[in-house]
């Protein structure tokens, strides 16, 4: 069985400071997802890396994908309060089969 | 912008009964897909459609679920006997293709089992 494992789980910061989210996997992903996801509402999806070592940027956000394809990291630079929500990683080895993580729940602080 | 659309926002039902979940997906999109989310718990893919037949099904999705494309537009979940622990929130997803391309996520449907 597929896991997706994030850490941390938790996190509350202060505005203005930096921080890394994990997803971690024993198995081989063909491509991943970062998605974000606001209280009662859909995943909506940051970025998608298909590329072992690709890295991405979308604003202050900075996604890499492992070397090997099996772990992911998102980084946020100078994290603001419109930054709090639910992070998602989504793996799928090549069919149409989504494997979500476990979630990074991030509170910004003003 | 085209979004994907779930009806209705919550329903609640006694345990046994059956439930319909309804999603419109984005008019041009070929894939569709249903997932779960446990209040508390992470995303659960339940499965995915594609060319009017179900490409892949997670192991909670037994018997008891259904999916079903009646029309041009719609794309529908049934549950044919609800059971206490089917309370959760669905997600309805569309991508324009197949796998590694994005999944745009319906608001979600909030199922309560009584």
């Amino acid at each position: 069985t597929q896991l997706l494992e994030q850490s941390p789980q938790f996190l509350s910061i202060q505005e203005g400071e930096n921080l890394t989210v994990y997803c971690n996997s024993s198995s081989v992903f063909s491509s991943l997802q970062w998605y974000r996801q606001e209280p009662g509402e859909g995943p909506v999806l940051l970025v998608t890396v298909v590329t072992g070592g690709e890295v991405k940027k979308l604003k202050r956000l900075t996604f890499q994908f492992g070397d090997a394809r099996k772990d992911s990291s998102l980084h946020i630079t100078a994290a603001q309060p419109g930054d709090t929500g639910l992070y998602l990683c989504a793996g799928t080895s090549g069919t149409y089969k989504y494997i979500f993580g476990t979630g990074t729940r991030l509170k910004v602080l003003a | 912008e085209p979004e994907v659309t779930q009806t209705p926002s919550h329903q609640v039902t006694q345990m046994g009964q059956e439930v319909i979940l309804r999603c419109v997906p984005i008019s041009n999109h070929l894939y569709f897909y249903w997932y779960r989310q446990i209040l508390g718990q992470k995303v659960e893919f339940l499965v995915s459609f594609y060319n009017n037949e179900i490409s892949e099904k997670s192991e909670i999705f037994d018997d008891q679920f259904s999916v079903e494309r009646p029309d041009g537009s719609n794309f529908t979940l049934k549950i044919r006997s609800t059971k206490l622990e089917d309370s959760a929130m669905y997600f309805c997803a569309s991508s324009p293709t197949g796998f590694g391309n994005e999944q745009f996520f319906g608001p979600g449907t909030r199922l309560t089992v009584l």
